[in-house]
């Protein structure tokens, strides 16, 4: 994706926890973003963040460092459910959502 | 109807052929977007619309076109289909252009050969 990184898959064990980096270009910043997305499915709405610091939801949280460019997602208690893609994206100033290639995650039993 | 809803869910057409792919949104959100989605790459946008009547191009407009005639509605059309088209495209919507929680039709699978 344009200016957007984040590794391209990632392994688990089911009940673990697992962080999910993203770095991005900082110029332009108005919030960041992640996406679930489940193969052969649509992208579905994880996380927003404008402001510094972690914003927790159940069993994930995200992260933001305007300053460094960089977010994460954490996911916990793993279950084979989030088995999936996660997208990273940041909102530009023109309000457009600019997006990483997504990170799949596997979870193993 | 529940959502946004895209159609067709795949589709295998044949090179110069024309195409479109239709969205359809209840929910009252003003604002539409296309994007595809290819692999190793990003959800790249093709065009958008913030508000009935009004439309933009995106990352990557060329050969595609949009129209959006009302708020419920916004098909996007391949006026000559070539095999770089062959992509996953979806529609998705925002009840304000300037929020990034969007909501996401399930997709049309388009193979162009």
């Amino acid at each position: 994706g344009q200016n957007i990184d984040q590794p391209t898959e990632m392994t688990a064990t089911e009940g673990a926890i697992v962080q999910i980096n993203c770095t991005y270009q900082t110029s332009g910043f108005n919030g960041l973003f992640w996406y679930q997305q489940h193969a052969g499915e649509a992208p579905t709405f994880l996380s927003y963040n404008v402001l510094d610091g972690l914003e927790e939801k159940g069993r994930f949280s995200s992260f933001l460092s305007r300053s460094k460019g960089y977010s994460y997602l954490l996911l916990k208690e793993l279950q084979m459910k989030d088995s999936a893609s996660y997208l990273c994206a940041r909102m530009d100033s023109n309000y457009q959502l600019i997006w990483g290639a997504g990170t799949k995650l596997i979870i193993k039993p | 109807i529940a959502g946004i809803t895209q159609a067709p869910t795949s589709q295998i057409l044949a090179a110069g052929r024309r195409m479109t792919l239709r969205c359809t949104q209840d929910m009252r959100h003003n604002a539409m977007y296309w994007y595809r989605q290819d692999l190793g790459l990003g959800l790249r946008l093709i065009h958008y619309s913030n508000t009935a009547g009004t439309t933009g191009k995106g990352e990557v407009p060329d050969g595609y076109s949009v129209s959006r005639a009302n708020t419920d509605d916004f098909p996007l059309t391949l006026a000559s289909a070539v095999p770089s088209q062959t992509s996953v495209y979806f529609c998705a919507s925002s009840d304000s252009s300037v929020t990034g929680e969007l909501f996401f039709g399930e997709g049309s699978r388009l193979t162009v050969l």
